[in-house]
């Protein structure tokens, strides 16, 4: 399996302009998350789905942030409209149900609003 | 809620000395626990990991140890390399692999 893949790798977008992150979990893996990383934060869990139901999006900072899970192979984080403080780098990461095993993580998606 | 609360760093270690990562959680139940590394411009990837009391995670030279009377999974290594410069994770799972919670990092770097 080639991990999990996230796109773009980066993304430079204008503030108010609407922007989509795209996850291809881990064939198999029954949990998704999306995770935010900023210096100033660190680790933030947005939300998280399972069996592609969200289960918990209470991370998940305005209502300008959607995430959606269509399948079991893809799922959407978007913003719109998009400012400045939404800069970070975006992790999707899948796991399997076991609590006996780790979250797999993906490259990571770099935005920035400018 | 479930926490885990990490030292602060960052640590400056010079190569060869040996590493201590504090860690420490909160949690309701018994969970899983983990230390991920994140390598710069990289997703984190898993560097070991501990499922129940007494358990030792170990692998690359580091080891951590599930302490269930003080709620703990110190990270160590005995002689760190430069390779080692990098920012660690300590993190858990409770109810079978749901929100992992993550604390906030701890940046490493190893000096030649």
């Amino acid at each position: 399996d080639a991990g999990v893949i996230q796109s773009p790798r980066h993304e430079v977008t204008e503030m108010g302009q609407e922007v989509t992150l795209r996850c291809k979990p881990i064939s198999g893996h029954d949990y998704l998350f999306w995770y935010r990383q900023t210096m100033m934060r660190g680790l933030e869990l947005l939300i998280y789905f399972n069996n592609n139901v969200p289960i918990d999006d209470s991370g998940m900072p305005e209502d300008r942030f959607s995430a959606k899970m269509p399948n079991a192979s893809f799922s959407t984080l978007k913003i719109q409209p998009s400012e400045p403080r939404d800069s970070a780098v975006y992790f999707c990461a899948s796991s399997p149900l076991s609590s006996l095993t780790e979250a797999f993580f993906g490259q990571g998606t770099r935005l920035t609003v400018v | 809620g479930d926490s885990v609360t990490q030292m602060e760093g960052p640590v400056t270690l010079s190569e060869e000395a040996f590493l201590t990562i504090n860690c420490t959680y909160t949690a309701t139940g018994y969970p899983s626990l983990f230390w991920y590394v994140q390598y710069p411009g990289e997703g984190l990837q898993l560097l070991l990991k501990a499922t129940k009391a007494d358990d030792k995670g170990s692998n690359k030279g580091f080891e951590a140890t599930y302490r269930k009377e003080t709620t703990s999974f110190h990270l160590e290594k005995g002689s760190v390399q430069v390779s080692d410069s990098a920012v660690y994770f300590c993190a858990l799972s409770e109810n079978y692999g749901q929100n992992f919670v993550f604390g906030p990092g701890t940046r490493l770097s190893v000096l030649p």
